[in-house]
């Protein structure tokens, strides 16, 4: 079946470093990834939307100048957390859809990463 | 309110009992249902999409009342291994792709 993978799957990271997150789809191209969020005992949350050589689309409250999203190939979007802070500290998991439309069921994701920010 | 609510838990339940859970969602467009299950610090899983007819999986069933706009899943014969997080999932409205979770319902099946 079709793979996402993630990388790094744990980092720690001092307050006000950047951290970069891979989101690679293995087997498929994925014009579109989504970043979710999610922190203990709560439910994913959606941050951004990426679209493959396209800007992205960032939620309500999420800021795009903190949470770098680049889509610059078919298999590959990255989110750089910048200047990093504690409350930064979350689980952060991407998703990737094999088709450019209909079944959502069709989202895969990645191991996720947990960011640790001291 | 949340777009997707559920009751927390935790349920703790024995091996072999059948435990339902229960979820509602505010968005009455939305089109695509879904239980996901989550370990422990690990990504969700799909579980099974939900269907108005309702639909079945081995040991688990979903139902889906559109009227009341209310989904649930039931486990039968449950197992150890059952022991998860269990997410009540709907698209956004106007999105086939972008995904609502519920904070999820969490299960410890005990021997």
């Amino acid at each position: 079946g079709a793979v996402v993978s993630q990388h790094p799957s744990r980092v720690i990271c001092k307050s006000g470093t950047s951290v970069k997150i891979e989101c690679r789809s293995l087997d498929f191209q994925a014009t579109t990834m989504f970043w979710y969020r999610q922190f203990p005992k709560q439910s994913l949350m959606l941050m951004a939307t990426s679209n493959e050589g396209s800007k992205a689309t960032y939620e309500q409250g999420v800021e795009k100048d903190k949470f770098l999203i680049n889509h610059a190939s078919l298999t590959l979007s990255t989110l750089t957390v910048t200047s990093a802070h504690p409350e930064d500290s979350s689980f952060y998991i991407c998703s990737a859809s094999r088709t450019s439309g209909g079944f959502a069921g069709e989202l895969f994701f990645g191991e996720g990463s947990r960011l640790t920010v001291l | 309110r949340k777009e997707v609510e559920q009751d927390p838990g935790p349920f703790n339940v024995p091996e072999g009992a059948t435990v339902a859970f229960n979820c509602t969602y505010s968005n009455s467009a939305s089109q695509s249902f879904f239980w996901y299950r989550q370990d422990c610090r690990k990504e969700p899983k799909l579980l099974m999409s939900v269907y108005s007819s309702g639909n079945e999986d081995g040991r688990f069933t979903a139902q889906l009342n559109r009227a009341s706009q209310y989904i649930s899943l039931l486990i039968r014969d449950s197992k150890l291994s059952d022991s998860a997080t269990y997410l009540c999932v709907v698209n956004r409205r106007g999105s086939a792709r972008q995904l609502t979770f519920g904070s999820g319902t969490q299960l410890t099946v005990l021997p």
